[in-house]
């Protein structure tokens, strides 16, 4: 099982449109969750964090599942500026310094 | 002023060449990492550095070698370069301090290297 599982797409959605991305990771000591996002021929950027209470920024909304061990992004009205890799970050849980990504999902929003 | 800076942007090389890619960051950070992004997007840490020394290699082939002369400072040498190290290269760097807790990691923009 990898470290890090996203479904990789692409989502392609109008624009408007409420989107989710769902990934899962393998470790359970991990305990620093990011989704991170890539235009294309760009270097990864911070979205967000994602805490256990889940947590809001805009039309971003971020979830954790411990339990289940997956973690969640949800765009609402989408904008033709949100096209991009979203990727999915884990840290290695105790021992740090290694943080692991996912393989990204793409997304592309139309007119 | 760039965060993490890093050089060239980017580089075409002949197979069996040795090439470095340097790397600056002026955020004030303890740890430095390489990242490997291949023709497939997967982005794949390489090295990880906390204050100058080595705490993470992921079975790296030797031809890669890291270098930190400073906290700031952390440089990458390919000798031999073969075909299959073409991809993009980033630098990033983040204030982990190894406790578990991973704060945000900002990344430079990457080194296009295309051996042929």
């Amino acid at each position: 099982r990898k470290e890090v599982e996203q479904d990789p797409g692409p989502f392609n959605v109008p624009e408007g449109a409420t989107v989710a991305f769902n990934c899962t990771y393998s470790n359970s000591a991990s305990q620093s969750f990011f989704w991170y996002r890539q235009d294309c021929r760009k270097e990864p950027k911070l979205l967000m964090s994602v805490y256990s209470s889940g947590n809001e920024d805009g039309r971003f909304t971020a979830q954790l599942n411990r339990a289940s061990q997956y973690i969640s992004l949800l765009i609402r009205d989408s904008k033709l500026s949100d096209s991009a890799t979203y990727l999915c970050v884990v840290n290695k849980g105790t021992g740090g310094f290694k943080t692991i990504f996912g393989a990204g999902t793409r997304l592309f929003v139309k007119a | 002023d760039t965060a993490v800076s890093q050089t060239p942007k980017y580089l075409v090389t002949q197979m069996g060449n040795d090439k470095s890619i340097k790397c600056e960051q002026n955020l004030g950070h303890d740890t430095m990492y390489w990242y490997k992004q291949d023709s497939k997007k997967f982005l794949k840490i390489m090295f990880s550095y906390n204050n100058k020394e080595l705490i993470i290699n992921e079975t790296v082939p030797n031809r890669f070698s890291p270098k930190s002369p400073d906290k700031a400072h952390l440089n990458l040498h390919i000798n031999s370069l073969e075909l299959g190290d073409s991809a993009v290269y980033f630098c990033a760097s983040s204030q982990d301090d190894g406790t578990g807790l991973t704060p945000e990691a900002f990344f430079g923009q990457g080194t296009r290297l295309t051996v042929v």
